[in-house]
């Protein structure tokens, strides 16, 4: 059973660019999470999502920042005209959604704007 | 003030050694995690704790909600603990991802 997995692993963008980080969450999990953290920062939380819908976003910066999960396909973290303050790791992780279970994490993507 | 606090921030042990991290929260939860990053980045899900303690392995987690606190134990230390050990939040009445994080405990373990 393979874990979370996320991808690219290290992504360079120029400011301006458009970056796409991916999640596919463990086999059989239904809820997707996306942390971000900050170079000396502690992880934030930013999005939690299930299939086809948005369970909690009040962690998303309000401009420029998307996340999604469709039906068929991996979850996918979208930022629009990413700028120096978007350099940052970001984890996603995943559960089977019943109430206090583990969650499970990727190993992260390293967004590096330039 | 961070609604989870942990300490110590950095901590130095010698292989063997019993460890304890500790981690205080302000706010009401409705469960904890504790959490290990590899220095190479990976994050892992060591323990979900509501009430008690549970055990694996070297680890041990207590949680006492009445205080606010949680500790992780690592019993018989070894460099390959070495690693940031994060607590984390689930605030009572928020979504389950929903997690408030502490800012990490820097371990390292000295052969």
């Amino acid at each position: 059973n393979a874990g979370v997995m996320q991808n690219p692993r290290h992504l360079v963008r120029r400011r301006g660019q458009e970056a796409r980080l991916r999640c596919s969450p463990m086999k059989g999990h239904s809820h997707v999470y996306w942390y971000r953290q900050l170079p000396e920062e502690g992880l934030k939380f930013m999005v939690y999502l299930q299939k086809e819908n948005i369970i909690d976003e009040s962690g998303m910066p309000k401009e420029r920042f998307s996340a999604e999960f469709p039906k068929e396909g991996p979850s996918i973290l979208r930022i629009q005209q990413v700028v120096r303050g978007d350099s940052a790791a970001y984890f996603c992780a995943s559960s089977p959604g019943t109430l206090e279970t583990t969650i499970y994490f990727g190993e992260g993507s390293w967004l590096t704007v330039v | 003030k961070n609604e989870v606090e942990q300490s110590p921030q950095n901590l130095t042990a010698q292989e063997g050694e019993f460890i304890t991290i500790n981690c205080s929260y302000s706010v009401g939860i409705s469960a904890l995690h504790w959490l290990q990053q590899h220095p190479g980045g990976g994050i892992v899900s060591l323990f979900m704790l509501s009430s008690g303690k549970k055990k694996h392995g070297r680890l041990i987690a207590t949680i006492n909600i009445q205080e606010k606190h949680s500790s992780l134990h690592i019993t018989a230390s070894h460099p390959r603990d070495s690693a940031v050990y994060i607590c984390a939040a689930v605030n009572y009445g928020g979504s389950q991802g929903n997690l408030i994080f502490g800012k990490g405990t820097k371990l390292s373990v000295k052969p």
